[in-house]
């Protein structure tokens, strides 16, 4: 089975401090993505990356950057955490771009 | 720009009364739409993929089709354990990224 975990369930920040959310898969897939998921917004992708040091902005990527080093690892960083990036975050990952993406279970992030 | 709508945004059904969700799209060359499901709290989890119009694909109580401006997920018989939210996702053109609808909340009750 295809593992994708996220290193934390439940996190909380300040205004104004740097957020690391990490991501690992294990399964050798080429593309990742992070999502943040809002009541009545539904799923909105931020930055995807389809190789090592590859990125892609989404269709929200303001107050976010990503980093893919190594296969297996993508990180989403908020520069300066803001309330307004309270969210659940959701990493994914696809073997390629015709297969199906796998989720991790998700970081719920509270910034305060 | 791609489009996912899904409908109805909840629904309430009681065990073994079946029904149908709605996902309708607007993209410009579907390459697959996705259909998962996510408990609360949780991370989505893949449910099927649909590559053309006309295709078809069943598991336990769980039927999906496609036509080519939306899909249905067609629950059968549903029992409690079928309470979730479902999602679906297109793929449109060249680009990898999936496009998600904001889901069908649905509560099966005794």
């Amino acid at each position: 089975d295809v593992k994708v975990t996220q290193s934390s369930r439940y996190l909380v920040k300040r205004t104004g401090e740097k957020v690391f959310l990490e991501c690992v898969q294990d399964m050798d897939h080429e593309n990742m993505f992070w999502y943040r998921q809002d009541p009545g917004l539904g799923l909105r992708l931020i930055y995807f990356s389809y190789d090592v040091k590859m990125k892609e902005k989404g269709d929200i990527p303001e107050g976010y950057s990503v980093s893919r080093e190594k296969k297996e690892r993508f990180s989403l960083i908020l520069e300066s955490a803001s309330t307004n990036q309270t969210s659940m975050y959701l990493c994914a990952s696809r073997a390629h771009s015709h297969a199906e993406a796998f989720f991790g279970q998700g970081t719920r992030l509270t910034v305060v | 720009e791609d489009q996912v709508t899904q409908s109805p945004e909840a629904l309430r059904l009681q065990e073994g009364e079946s029904s149908s969700l709605n996902c309708s799209y607007t993209v410009s060359g579907l390459r697959g739409l996705f259909w998962y499901r996510q408990d609360p709290g949780k991370g989505p989890e893949f449910l099927f993929t649909l590559y053309s119009a006309g295709e078809e694909k069943e598991k336990e109580r769980l039927k999906a089709t496609l036509t080519k401006k939306e899909s249905f997920l067609h629950i059968t018989a549903p029992k409690p354990e079928d309470s979730a939210t479902y999602l679906c996702a297109v793929q449109a053109g060249t680009a990898s990224k999936l496009t998600f609808g904001t889901g069908t909340r649905l509560q099966v009750t005794l």
